[in-house]
């Protein structure tokens, strides 16, 4: 069956760093685009940032571009997602998620990893 | 404040059916895909319909997915108190590159 797990939140002043990974399960992950999105509390979703199945593209969301950057591993099946210059509003769940195919929605989602920035 | 409008809420009874609708602001969209997920507070969210209104296999056919123009609809027939969720609307942007989620609409199953 298919499974992400997501690791690596935690709580961090502003200006900080984390890295988020996420091990995927079940499929082949070198086969699919991988994609971060997120929910501040209260909020609703976000979509982060997108990765190709080889890794030869990559594309952010305004909110995060030049802060973050997604990765992955393809012989270790884990994504990753580093996340610089920490703000508050990056306060949230951050969900790894799967895609079907290209322009086939997603497929498989983690259970989240929650992330707070203190001001 | 997102491209893809959504009424912030719904509600329906066990038995009715309510529709969700999703408004996209972006000019020459008429081709781009709609896709709608189900969000239940604690759990992952579950992709219910993609490119507008094919269904994953798994999801029930009570829920069905309509696009006209710049407007696109979620319909749920013979509601249920499981289907109480944050329901959100998602577009491709070719142009930006990036993906965008409705506001979200919470569905009060009375």
């Amino acid at each position: 069956q298919d499974h992400l797990e997501e690791s690596g939140g935690g709580v961090v002043q502003s200006g900080g760093s984390l890295r988020l990974s996420c091990a995927a399960s079940g499929f082949t992950f070198s086969s699919y685009g991988m994609h971060w999105v997120r929910q501040g509390p209260g909020k609703g979703l976000e979509w982060v940032a997108l990765i190709w199945a080889d890794g030869s593209r990559r594309d952010y969301a305004d909110s995060v571009r030049g802060r973050f950057t997604i990765s992955r591993d393809n012989s270790k099946d884990t994504l990753y997602l580093q996340l610089n210059s920490l703000r508050p509003e990056d306060t949230g769940i951050y969900y790894c998620v799967k895609e079907v195919r290209y322009l086939a929605g997603f497929d498989v989602w983690g259970q989240g990893t929650m992330v707070s920035v203190s001001s | 404040q997102s491209v893809l409008t959504q009424p912030p809420s719904a509600s329906g009874t066990p038995g009715q059916g309510v529709t969700i609708s999703c408004s996209d602001s972006r000019s020459n969209v008429g081709n781009d895909y709609i896709f709608w997920y189900q969000h239940l507070p604690g759990t992952a969210p579950k992709l219910l319909i993609y490119r507008n209104s094919q269904r994953p296999s798994g999801v029930p056919d009570r829920f069905s997915g309509s696009k006209s123009g710049t407007s696109a609809s979620l319909a749920i027939s013979g509601l249920r108190s499981e289907d109480e969720a944050d329901y959100y609307c998602a577009a491709w942007d070719d142009r930006l590159r990036i993906w965008v989620f409705g506001g979200g609409t919470k569905l009060t199953v009375l």
